[in-house]
């Protein structure tokens, strides 16, 4: 079965800090790892995806299939990283579907 | 706006009612999905189209849900006899064919109060 599991619903930090919004999976085949985010009043959007390993607004994401981890990292937080961010995943080459995480809610403080 | 669209944004209907929903996909875009998300959770997949074949159905979608995409264009997602628990944000997402896997681009989401 393909599951998500982001342990933390909420996190807040100041602005500056460094952030990391955790992400396991389970799945036993190679999955392809995405994030997305919803900003206030925005549509559900792509901020990035594993396989093509590039930095988006300062976030990175290396997928560990070790620990079945995809965490979401960024060195120095801003005010506008406020918003919601979910993890999924899509299984085997061919399947379409998203399988979703509940989602954390990450609060950056002035 | 060259998004993705719905309509309604909102809906608010009685038990029992049916209700209908619809998405149009980005232009050029030949697969379409249906999400579901509930209060506290992230999106759930329900069911998603290449052009007009339906090719994957979550057993979400029971038998009171029936989507299609008669001309490949846009999508509607209806369901008979709501239930107070098919409250919820219904999703729409499209995407190009380009390659095995391509970035689902989200609508604005249809939210659904059944009372």
């Amino acid at each position: 079965a393909q599951r998500v599991t982001q342990p933390e619903k909420l996190l807040s930090v100041f602005k500056g800090a460094p952030v990391e919004l955790k992400c396991n999976y389970s799945y036993s085949g190679s999955p392809e790892l995405f994030w997305y985010v919803q900003y206030s009043r925005q549509r559900l959007q792509l901020l990035l995806r594993h396989i093509s390993r590039e930095s988006i607004k300062g976030f990175t994401a290396d997928l560990n299939k070790g620990e079945t981890s995809f965490h979401l990292k960024k060195p120095f937080a801003q005010e506008e990283d406020s918003a919601m961010y979910y993890c999924a995943l899509k299984g085997f080459q061919g399947a379409q579907k998203l399988v979703f995480g509940q989602g954390t809610r990450l609060t950056i403080n002035p | 706006d060259t998004g993705v669209s719905q309509n309604p944004r909102h809906k608010i209907t009685k038990r029992g009612q049916n209700v209908t929903f619809r998405c149009d996909p980005i232009s050029e875009h030949n697969r379409l999905y249906w999400y579901r998300q509930t209060l506290g959770q992230g999106p759930e997949f329900l069911t998603y189209f290449q052009n007009e074949a339906q090719l994957e159905k979550s057993r979400l979608l029971s038998d009171r849900f029936s989507a299609e995409r008669p001309k490949g264009s846009f999508s509607t997602l209806e369901i008979q006899r709501t239930e107070q628990g098919d409250s919820a944000m219904y999703l729409c997402a499209s995407s190009p064919k380009v390659r095995i896997s391509d970035t689902q681009y989200f609508g604005p989401g249809t939210r659904l109060t059944v009372l």
